[in-house]
């Protein structure tokens, strides 16, 4: 069985400041952690994904997330918000090929 | 470039109108997946497709269906919508894992948002 908590519904920020979307994930087995990001009205972009070859992944736009298994957490970070990274993010595990998702982080960036 | 393909993107159809949204891949991955999303909570599985056998989720309901006429297309369709079936309905595909197993990453077309009036 497998789950993911983001815990935060809403991260507000101003632009250039450093963002940080909480993660954390239960899997029985070595879990596949990845990161998606949805606009308005768009699909969903991959940012980033945890292969197991390196705890600390870095992903598109600037984005990178540390996988932390004493902790079960995979947070997803960046140094200096954009405006443009205002949106959904989602957390997700998938040990196969049914993956589980967050309820989601939207992202607010402020001038 | 490969990609996942939805039309319409927009699709505006009557309560009780049956309706059909198609997705196209041409990445030849043999998953693909429905999704369905409403607004500000997370995408939601309502069935999907290894090859060609068809796995419904248990709480999918009997007012959703699904065709996979071959690896390339999938369809949905709604055979009569309600008011709370309006949504973003998002098709996704990815490679099988394999005999090693490993992250399967999913491939997202940009969504057909349907309104029921």
């Amino acid at each position: 069985a497998q789950s993911v908590t983001q815990l935060d519904s809403h991260v507000s920020v101003s632009e250039g400041t450093p963002v940080l979307l909480r993660c954390n994930y239960s899997s029985s087995y070595s879990p596949s952690l990845f990161w998606y990001v949805q606009h308005p009205n768009k699909g969903l972009q991959l940012l980033l994904k945890y292969t197991s070859a390196a705890t600390l992944v870095k992903g598109i736009n600037g984005f990178e997330a540390e996988f932390k298994k004493s902790e079960t957490s995979f947070h997803l970070t960046k140094p200096s918000a954009h405006m443009s990274d205002a949106a959904e993010y989602f957390c997700v595990v998938g040990g196969s090929y049914i993956p589980t998702f967050g309820r989601g982080t939207s992202l607010i960036v402020h001038p | 470039d490969a990609m996942v393909i939805q039309n319409p993107r927009y699709q505006v159809t009557q309560f009780g109108k049956p309706v059909t949204l198609s997705c196209s891949q041409t990445l030849n991955h043999n998953v693909m997946y429905w999704y369905q999303q409403k607004s500000s909570q997370a995408p939601k599985l309502l069935f999907h497709y290894y090859d060609k056998d068809f796995n419904n989720e248990a709480d999918t309901p009997d007012n959703f269906q699904s065709r996979r006429p071959n690896t390339s297309f999938c369809f949905l369709d709604i055979r009569s919508p309600g008011l709370g079936d309006a949504a973003m309905y998002l098709c996704a595909t990815s490679k099988s894992p394999g005999l090693a197993g490993g992250p399967v990453e999913q491939f997202f077309g940009p969504g057909t948002r349907l309104t029921v009036l």
